[in-house]
């Protein structure tokens, strides 16, 4: 079962950012937060990923509380092409027999209005 | 070369057919796994495969038979397979197990 809990839908004016929720209050010490999008009718894109500390790329900034227990994605200016759903993963992150699995959620549905 | 590409893009099969869906990368990647999503759902992993070795089989029925002939290469062999197995089957690659995933467009499976 996915570790991780997301509101099911999210509205965003274009423009403006998006801040996208997550709860992993089971985490353990080694599980990674991953965040991947998937655009409708095409396969998921990776978006980012951390650890403990606070990530920025070009895509996203990735959010973690001190505690681990929840994480935010931000989009810092949403167009509608950010229309899509995107999944919080939590996987662990050294080789283990467990490793290779991404356990994906039911995702949150964002969806990017004009 | 950056992408994950899958073949067939749609693919429509009885169920005595035998079919293979095939995906590529090369990107150098070492990991390679197939995922199978249904409609509204999301993707669910069915295996892994490592230096060119099968790691993790999420106990998928045997009418599935992975094949990984070389490090770009990933097969997904078909047999006997029912409707309730029409779904999204998406591909995937990382530089290792521990790396983030690159997936393909994946190909539309539907069994008549």
């Amino acid at each position: 079962d996915a570790k991780t809990t997301q509101p099911p839908s999210m509205d965003c004016a274009e423009g403006r950012a998006a801040n996208l929720p997550c709860n992993h209050s089971t985490i353990s010490g080694n599980e990674y937060v991953y965040w991947y999008r998937q655009i409708h009718s095409q396969g998921p894109q990776y978006i980012i990923h951390g650890l403990k500390n606070n990530e920025t790329n070009e895509m996203a900034s990735l959010i973690i509380t001190e505690d681990r227990k929840s994480s935010t994605l931000i989009l810092p200016h949403a167009t509608l092409r950010d229309t899509a759903v995107y999944y919080c993963i939590v996987r662990v992150g050294y080789v283990s027999s467990n490793t290779g699995k991404l356990i994906f959620g039911q995702g949150t549905t964002l969806q990017v209005k004009p | 070369d950056t992408e994950v590409t899958q073949t067939p893009k749609h693919l429509v099969m009885g169920m005595t057919n035998k079919k293979s869906l095939k995906c590529e990368q090369h990107m150098g990647h070492r990991a390679m796994y197939w995922y199978k999503q249904k409609a509204k759902k999301p993707p669910e992993l069915m295996f892994v495969y490592s230096y060119e070795k099968l790691s993790i089989n999420e106990s998928v029925p045997s009418r599935f038979s992975p094949e990984c002939p070389n490090s770009s290469l990933l097969n997904l062999h078909l047999h006997a397979l029912q409707p309730e197995d029409s779904a999204l089957y998406l591909c995937a690659s990382s530089q290792d197990e521990e790396a983030e995933q690159f997936f393909g467009p994946g190909t539309r499976l539907t069994v008549l």
